[in-house]
């Protein structure tokens, strides 16, 4: 069974970068690219892009292309996105998203960035 | 990129009937790679539906979905207190994943 663990709440002041992590457990690490996606306050969700975990590989969406940053470490079985440049229009809940072997989807819990001065 | 309209944007429905969702998407969603979500405020979007059809686990048999190509149906065949809720569709069949913008449902 797969499961996504991210790290905590975040509160970053405009300007400031920010990192989370995912740590996955269960089978298949590396067989499925892990997504990032982001929901801010009444807003649909918004797909980030995805990282290949086992080749680093990666794609963007373009509205982050220049200051998002997705990395991974195998031996540790984490995922991370980085997010430069924070405006208050960042202020959302993100999250790390997966396919499991049956085609389904598996969620990590989500993390709350708050940008505020 | 794949562009899924939801409707109707709002739904008003009292607590025993029956809820018909839609989802159309701009172009082909590959190999029935159709999710549906449910989402409460506050709280994560909660898998219903994958592949389209396939119920999630734990997702009771009152929640179906149906569809294929570049129309979605998500039916709740009689609604209960904890169905009201905001649903949102999404293809994860091609990059960029893309999501609908939502569905309210609503006690009238």
């Amino acid at each position: 069974q797969v499961q996504l663990v991210q790290s905590g709440a975040e509160v970053k002041k405009p300007g400031a970068s920010v990192k989370v992590s995912c740590k996955s457990s269960g089978p298949s690490f590396s067989a499925y690219y892990m997504h990032w996606v982001r929901q801010a306050p009444g807003h649909r969700l918004e797909w980030m892009g995805w990282i290949n975990p086992s080749s680093g590989a990666t794609s963007y969406a373009q509205m982050f292309q220049d200051r998002v940053s997705m990395t991974r470490d195998p031996s540790l079985r984490t995922t991370c996105m980085e997010l430069s440049s924070l405006t208050s229009d960042d202020t959302a809940v993100y999250y790390c998203v997966r396919m499991s072997p049956n085609d389904s989807l598996v969620w990590g819990q989500g993390t709350l960035v708050t940008v505020s001065s | 990129e794949i562009v899924l309209t939801q409707s109707p944007g709002t739904l008003s429905l009292s607590p025993g009937e029956r809820a018909t969702l839609s989802c159309r998407a701009s172009q082909s969603v590959g190999s029935s790679y159709l999710a549906w979500y449910q989402q409460k405020a506050g709280q994560a979007p909660r898998l219903l539906i994958y592949g389209a059809a396939t119920r999630a686990t734990g997702i009771p048999d009152r929640f179906s979905g149906s569809g294929s190509g570049t129309d979605f149906t998500l039916t709740i065949s009689r609604l209960e207190p904890e169905d009201f809720a905001v649903y949102y569709c999404q293809q994860y069949g091609r990059s960029p994943w893309t999501f609908g913008q939502g569905t309210k449902v609503e006690i009238k």
